[in-house]
């Protein structure tokens, strides 16, 4: 099955800095790949769709300049969490499709901030 | 507005008994469903899908039923296993937004040796 990964698994971070996780689609060329948030005990929350060689289309209420995100190839997108506080502090997973037909979205495993 | 609505946040099962896991969804432009299954600290792993011409579809152990005018769709698993104690998520996709999924809050299934 198609694989994506993520990188790093988790990571620890002062207040004020910037964090950048990386999702590839390990076999598979990913035309559109998408960055969820969970916090403890709820639903995954969408935060924005990218599409490779295009700007990112966030969802409401999720802050383009703190979250910015990169899909410079059919097999990477990078999220970078700028200025990290605390209350970023949580689950962030992606996950890649392509095209329509396939119907599925291939998560990658996340990965764990905490901002200190 | 939660439009995939998990109601149940968790279920316990006996090993060999059936699980039976249900979302509702308020949106009617919802095309395509799918059930996701995710253990502590990993993505979640598709598991099964419906489209919403269908009423039923069955892979193994899992079957997935929709039920359209009532809004509702249900996941069954039979027999339990205790490997499928997880968190599982129902997800919906509306029609006209390309791949974008709207996901429940998720229903932890416990299932007892």
């Amino acid at each position: 099955g198609a694989v994506v990964s993520q990188h790093p698994s988790w990571v620890i971070c002062k207040s004020g800095t910037s964090v950048k996780i990386e999702c590839r689609s390990l076999d598979f060329q990913a035309t559109t790949m998408f960055w969820y948030r969970q916090f403890p005990k709820q639903s995954l929350m969408l935060m924005a769709t990218s599409n490779e060689g295009s700007k990112a289309t966030y969802e409401q209420g999720v802050e383009k300049d703190k979250f910015l995100i990169n899909h410079a190839s059919l097999t990477l997108s990078t999220l970078t969490v700028t200025s990290a506080h605390p209350e970023d502090s949580s689950f962030y997973i992606c996950s890649a499709s392509w095209g329509r037909s396939t119907d599925t979205q291939y998560f990658g495993p996340g990965t764990r901030l905490t901002v200190l | 507005d939660q439009q995939v609505k998990q109601n149940s946040p968790s279920l316990s099962v006996q090993e060999g008994r059936i699980s039976i896991l249900n979302c509702d969804y308020t949106n009617s432009m919802f095309d395509y469903f799918l059930w996701y299954k995710k253990y502590p600290a990993e993505g979640p792993t598709f598991l099964i899908s419906i489209s919403s011409i269908k009423d039923k579809n069955e892979d193994g152990r899992f079957t997935v039923f929709l039920n359209k005018s009532a809004k509702h769709l249900s996941l069954h698993i039979v027999p339990s296993q205790p490997g499928d104690s997880a968190v599982y998520f129902c997800a919906a996709r509306p029609m006209e937004y390309g791949n974008k999924l709207v996901f429940g809050a998720g229903t932890i299934l416990r299932v007892k040796s």
